[in-house]
Parts: C-alpha cells; sequence; structure tokens
C-alpha cells in the first residue's frame, strides 16, 4: 500500500500570504490529523478530519483552517501568513474502523513551509 | 496537557542499552511511541493500551504503568541505525479514537560506532 503523500514538499511564502497544503491518506483510512512541527514548540496537534467534518481541534488562530473531501484527501489552508507559521506540516492517517479502537496514526512526509 | 519526556538527549556506544521515559499528568489511556529521523516522517513504533496490550516494533520494547502514568521505551542492544528523535504521544481521551495525539518534547538519541 502506498503511504501518506503530501504535496507540495516545499513551499516559499512571504508574509500577509496564505497557503494551502495537500494530504492524501493511505488507501483505507478515514481519519486524517494535521499536526505543525517548530524546534520550539514541538509537534503539535492541529485538527482531525473524519468523514468531511472536523472531529478535533488544536489551540491555533482561526487562520489555520482545513477541509476533508469524499475520498479522505484534506487539505489544510493558512491564511494571512505570520513568520511564525515557518513550520513542518505534517499529516497523519488512521483507519479509525469506528470500532472504538485505539490504532495508529501513520505520518507524511510533511511540507515544509518557509515564511519570509 | 504535554507528557514530559526524560532525557532530552542520550548519546550510546553501538551495542549498549538506552531507556527513553515518558510520564503525564494526566489518566494515560494509551501511548504511542514514534522515532523521527532528521528530514523524515516520524515512522510508528509501538502502542501500548490500558489494559496490558502492547503492539509494535520487534527489536523494541516498552512498559506501561498506568498507577504512576509513565510508559518507558526501552531500546537494547542499540544499532546506529536507533539514532533519531523518539516521541511519546498520548491519546486526549475526551477526543475518541486517535484523532488527537499531544506529544512530549521528545528525545535525541545518538548512537556512535
Amino acid at each position: 500500500k502506498a503511504g501518506v503523500t503530501q504535496t507540495p514538499r516545499y513551499l516559499i511564502k512571504t508574509r500577509g500570504q496564505q497557503v494551502t497544503l495537500s494530504c492524501s491518506p493511505i488507501s483505507g483510512h478515514r481519519s486524517v490529523s494535521w499536526y505543525q512541527q517548530t524546534p520550539g514548540q514541538g509537534l503539535q496537534f492541529l485538527f482531525e478530519y473524519f468523514s468531511e467534518t472536523q472531529r478535533n481541534k488544536g489551540n491555533f488562530p482561526g487562520r489555520f483552517s482545513g477541509r476533508q473531501f469524499s475520498n479522505s484527501r484534506s487539505e489544510m489552508n493558512v491564511s494571512t501568513l505570520e513568520l511564525g507559521d515557518s513550520a513542518l506540516y505534517l499529516c497523519a492517517s488512521s483507519p479509525d474502523r469506528g470500532l472504538s479502537r485505539i490504532e495508529t496514526q501513520y505520518f507524511g512526509p510533511g511540507t515544509r513551509l518557509l515564511v519570509l | 496537557q504535554q507528557p514530559v519526556q526524560s532525557p532530552q538527549a542520550v548519546i550510546l556506544r553501538e551495542g549498549e542499552d538506552a531507556v527513553i521515559n515518558c510520564s503525564s499528568s494526566k489518566a494515560l489511556y494509551s501511548v504511542h511511541w514514534y522515532r523521527q529521523k532528521h528530514g523524515e516522517a516520524p515512522v510508528f513504533l509501538m502502542i501500548l493500551l490500558k489494559g496490558g496490550e502492547q503492539k509494535g516494533h520487534e527489536k523494541i520494547s516498552a512498559s506501561f504503568n498506568e498507577k504512576k502514568q509513565q510508559s518507558s521505551l526501552y531500546l537494547t542492544a542499540s544499532q546506529l541505525s536507533y539514532s533519531g528523535t523518539y516521541f511519546c504521544g498520548t491519546l486526549d481521551h475526551g477526543s475518541g479514537n486517535t484523532g488527537k495525539l499531544i506529544f512530549g518534547q521528545g528525545t535525541t538519541l545518538q548512537v556512535k560506532p
């Protein structure tokens, strides 16, 4: 099975711009979570989507948003970019078979965003 | 509440053992361990579940003490390939299922020849 894929892998933007990142989960996985990784803050949860609905949300400002499509692919958007948004953005997918079982998250390679 | 990992960094020689600890101030229902090499995605190693079930990597073991709200990852006879940053993640139980993992700050492990 192909792993989680993310596009683009690298991105350079300037302050005030907006950006959209894409994530394709492992085939058959229904849950997609997004994380921001920075040297200072580590791995921080952004949000999770399941069945096209945001199921969980982290403590990030409203400039960060996302969505999920019917094929489970997900996008996240950051509007009005700030220098502090420079980070590695990781998405992770899990099967979530709806059995109340705790399952593994599998990470994609990430998108490295640099805001100038 | 973010789990706390210790130590922050460790340097080993090949063949030596290491233990990485993960503590939480909240009740733990599961602990998820990942390893991340520089410039790569975190790779799943192991899940420890409340009740003792353990699933994961064949050459790395772990323990889960529910009463102490702690987990420890044991790396025995370390190999060069073990180098990387190890993260523990705990499930925010209020979220249901696996959607919202809260990660520790990471432990950097360097294995030297």
